[in-house]
């Protein structure tokens, strides 16, 4: 199975810079890449799918980039909204999808 | 706007089975192109794919679960659900019921549900 990592495990990033988050696979995926939002108690969200696709409705703020093992999500400028757990998943190896462990976006 | 809920016992004993139905609202389970699927998150730990149900009814489970795991669907009452037997303690986790696109990502989830598995 593919082993996704995610870094860091905590980002702190002020309100309005950038976040850069990072996701890495044990092999390749292609672009078979997606990027979640998740606040404590509610459900995630899709932000990203193909590596770089913005699901419905998402704020032109997030991006995202790469292909193979190695994948990005900026977030351009940071709102309050944003400072949840982010998490991405590859869809190309399976059975099982598998996911990274998450990123923490916190308030520095 | 579609959403899931899942609903079950929130503590389960060890050995017992643990049960839990998926309600989707917003959209019919009774469709093809998504599979429903169900994905745990143990504490402090990553997620973990356990498998899906299609609207055929055939279903595919983790490999790990395989011998534990069995999903069915019920359309008429717009629900899915998952039984897992034996529990253990490696079993408590918030379980989340999804829609899964299987090729463009998870585009519905439940907000999750935690299952306690302790006597």
């Amino acid at each position: 199975e593919i082993v996704m990592t995610q870094s860091p495990a905590t980002l702190s990033v002020s309100p309005g810079e950038r976040a850069t988050l990072s996701c890495r696979a044990s092999q390749s995926v292609g672009t078979n890449l997606a990027w979640y939002q998740h606040k404590p108690g509610q459900a995630p969200r899709l932000i990203i799918y193909g590596a770089s696709t913005r699901a419905t409705g998402i704020p032109a703020r997030f991006s995202g980039s790469g292909s193979g093992t190695e994948f990005t999500l900026t977030i351009s400028s940071l709102q309050s909204e944003d400072f949840v757990v982010y998490f991405c998943q590859q869809y190309d190896n399976w059975p099982p999808w598998t996911f990274g462990q998450g990123t923490k976006v916190e308030i520095k | 706007q579609m959403q899931l809920q899942e609903s079950g016992p929130g503590l389960v004993k060890p050995s017992q089975t643990l049960s839990l139905t998926c309600t989707v609202s917003g959209g019919s389970i009774n469709r093809g192109g998504y599979y429903w699927s169900w994905i745990r998150q143990h504490p402090g730990r990553g997620l973990e794919w356990l498998g899906y149900i299609y609207y055929s009814g055939s279903t595919y489970y983790n490999p790990s679960l395989k011998s534990r795991l069995t999903m069915s669907l019920d359309p008429s009452k717009n629900q899915f659900s998952l039984n897992l037997t034996s529990v253990t303690a490696a079993d408590t986790a918030v379980y989340f019921c999804v829609r899964d696109r299987f090729g463009d990502g998870i585009d519905y989830w439940g907000p999750g549900t935690l299952v306690s598995v302790s006597s």
